[in-house]
């Protein structure tokens, strides 16, 4: 079955950056595309981006362009979402999530990543 | 740019039928997506393009979208239904994955 497995917590400082990985499982990786989508405390889910993980290509929200990068190993079949210049509006639970055939719709999705940005 | 608005919560007696509405503008041929985010799990779909059930969800969700309005509906609730869902559809101007605001569904 599709399993995303991330990585865990992270705390960092006001203007450090942070890097997470998302290792896929139980599918063939390079066929589909992964999104990173993240949920602020009491606030709606927010779209970062994606990258096909066959050719590398990505896509990222205007909102978080130049911050973010969005990478993949296809060898360890793994995800990465890299942002810099953290803020404290920053803080909260990062998701990877696998699309699905129709490519506009998140079928999987990995367990979440907290990141906590604080002095 | 491009919302979605659902209403905050919805309570509905156990056993009972609840739906959730998301409006958004020119839905036409947009796809509508939901998900079931609950604390501490990875957030799962439960609906795809409007009305499409992925495997290993119960038969008691079910989509439409009728005009501007799409309903998740959600039959026999039971206690372990209690979440959060979102709606999402993908916006075509500035290619963009949207989100509403969410429902929190409360089980009496």
């Amino acid at each position: 079955q599709v399993q995303l497995l991330q990585s865990g917590t992270e705390v960092r400082k006001p203007g450090a950056s942070v890097k997470i990985s998302c290792k896929a499982s139980g599918y063939t990786f390079t066929a589909y595309t992964v999104h990173w989508v993240r949920q602020a405390p009491g606030q709606r889910p927010e779209w970062m981006g994606w990258v096909k993980a066959g050719d590398g290509n990505t896509d990222y929200s205007q909102k978080f362009q130049g911050r973010v990068a969005i990478t993949r190993d296809t060898s360890a079949t793994t995800v990465y979402l890299d942002l810099t210049s953290l803020r404290s509006e920053d803080t909260g639970v990062y998701y990877c999530a696998r699309a699905g055939n129709g490519w506009y719709e998140l079928a999987h999705w990995g367990q979440g990543t907290v990141v906590t940005v604080s002095s | 740019s491009y919302e979605l608005t659902q209403p905050p919560s919805v309570s509905v007696g156990q056993g009972k039928t609840a739906r959730m509405t998301c409006e958004g503008t020119n839905f036409g041929s947009r796809g509508v997506h939901w998900y079931q985010f609950k604390a501490g799990q990875a957030p799962a779909m439960v609906i795809y393009y409007d009305r499409d059930r992925p495997p290993g969800i119960p038969e008691r969700f079910s989509g439409s979208k009728s005009g501007n309005t799409a309903t998740l509906s959600i039959s026999r609730v039971e206690v372990g239904d209690e979440a959060d869902y979102y709606c999402q559809v993908w916006e075509s101007g500035g290619d963009q994955w949207v989100f509403g605001g969410g429902t929190k569904l409360t089980v009496l």
